[in-house]
């Protein structure tokens, strides 16, 4: 099992230009998760989908920001346009729903807008 | 009113003592359930350990327990015989089934082993 794999690892853009962050569940979840990670608000859940369907979208700061999962095999978090205080480190996490069953977090995209 | 509460932004401990990292949480849900997450200064996240709140022991996986006082709604994460690959970022999680599926994270603790 490859386990949850975000691309890229790292990604450096001007202020204004469209970002778009990749993210591959492990085969068989039917929850995927997007968070934000910086050190002044840790770590913060953006939108979850569960069989492909956007469930809650609540912690999405504004219209700068959108994601799709147009299968279970593929989401996308894009920004536009980008602004520097959207730099932080983005995480994708999938899962089964069972009670006891945690996240398995991909390894993140860390993401700076000069 | 937060959800999950660590109170101990960082900590200290020296190589072979046990640590205890405090948690709290904060829910009217009968059932739910903890976890505690690890980061290392490599970034990723990785799940150390689960408590349901219906399990009558505390859970164990193996330097790794779970101290679960549900009257005092604490589930504060036990590290035995520590070491130095120990240092990280510690998270502690709820999550409330009946609520919704998401996973709420507390601020986190971060732990510093000393040789």
């Amino acid at each position: 099992d490859a386990g949850v794999i975000q691309s890229p690892r790292h990604e450096v853009t001007e202020m204004g230009q469209e970002v778009t962050l990749r993210c591959k569940p492990i085969s068989g979840h039917d929850y995927l998760f997007w968070y934000r990670q910086t050190m002044m608000r840790g770590l913060e859940l953006l939108i979850y989908f569960n069989n492909n369907v956007p469930i809650d979208d609540s912690g999405m700061p504004e219209d700068r920001f959108s994601a799709k999962m147009p299968n279970a095999s593929f989401s996308t978090l894009k920004i536009q346009p980008s602004e520097p205080r959207d730099s932080a480190v983005y995480f994708c996490a999938s899962s089964f729903f069972k009670e006891n069953y945690g996240y398995t977090f991909g390894s993140g995209t860390r993401l700076t807008v000069v | 009113a937060q959800k999950i509460t660590q109170t101990q932004p960082g900590m200290f401990v020296q190589e072979k003592e046990a640590v205890t990292l405090d948690c709290t949480y904060d829910t009217s849900d009968p059932s739910y359930g903890l976890f505690w997450y690890k980061q290392p200064s490599s970034g990723e996240m990785i799940f150390l350990i689960y408590q349901g709140s219906y399990d009558q022991q505390n859970a164990t996986e193996g330097r790794y327990s779970l101290n679960f006082q549900k009257a005092r709604k604490s589930a504060n994460l036990v590290i035995s015989a520590s070491q130095l690959g120990d240092s990280a970022m510690y998270f502690c999680a709820m999550r409330e089934p009946n609520r919704d599926d998401k996973i709420i994270f507390g601020k986190g603790t971060r732990l510093h082993i000393l040789p």
